[in-house]
């Protein structure tokens, strides 16, 4: 089956580390997007790439960063200079960057 | 600039409509689109409507688009339990920017 997966489901953070989530899709898709959910609101874009070995920063990429060194994967690294990263992080994939986008199941990080 | 808005709550009865409405500011977006979230889950994806069109319809769904308005509704026939839910709906830009409202969270109930 074809699909966006993201792992782990829950993680956990002490103060002062860095954590990387993991996203991987075997849809062949060129383009991958990270986003960022709290409580009460819509998504908002951390990064996003349309090409391997190329990104570009979204509207709140501080305390963030990326890598995109396979199609399939999008690896998000959630540093300590993120001060609140308590949230539920969603990663999509489309074919291009005018395709809708599909999400994975996402990652729920907490902190210690 | 680009903002989206939605109500944050409907309930309904089962076997009734449902009708989630969304309002934008920008209208140079190429496409809307309506997803919908279950509770600890990523989002689904679930009609879209290209920017020139008015009317969308997928077996239950109905998508409205009224451009001069900047209004975008959807709406679900005969609503059953299994449609609770946050329905979102997204503007999608040139380039492949996507701007979520809030979120509607469905209730139904039976």
């Amino acid at each position: 089956d074809g699909g966006i997966t993201q792992s782990p489901k829950y993680l956990f953070r002490k103060e002062g580390q860095n954590v990387t989530l993991s996203c991987e899709q075997n849809l062949n898709h060129d383009a991958m997007y990270w986003y960022r959910q709290d409580p009460g609101q819509g998504l908002r874009l951390i990064y996003y790439s349309q090409i391997v070995n190329d990104f570009q920063k979204g509207d709140i990429a501080e305390g963030y960063s990326v890598s995109r060194e396979k199609k399939e994967s999008f690896p998000l690294t959630v540093t300590s200079a993120q001060k609140n990263p308590t949230a539920f992080y969603l990663c999509a994939s489309s074919r291009g960057p005018d395709q809708p986008q599909h999400f994975g199941d996402g990652t729920r990080l907490s902190i210690l | 600039g680009e903002d989206v808005e939605q109500s944050l709550f409907l309930s309904v009865r089962e076997g009734d409509s449902s009708v989630i409405n969304c309002t934008y500011t920008d209208s140079s977006s190429t496409y809307l689109y309506w997803y919908k979230q279950e509770p600890g889950a990523g989002l689904q994806l679930l009609t879209y409507i290209f920017s020139n069109m008015d009317m969308k319809q997928d077996q239950r769904l109905t998508v409205l688009l009224n451009k001069k308005d900047k209004h975008l509704s959807l709406r679900i026939a005969d609503t059953q339990t299994g449609d609770s839910a946050i329905y979102f709906c997204a503007e999608k830009f040139q380039g492949g920017k996507l701007i979520f409202g809030q979120g509607t969270e469905l209730s139904v109930k039976p």
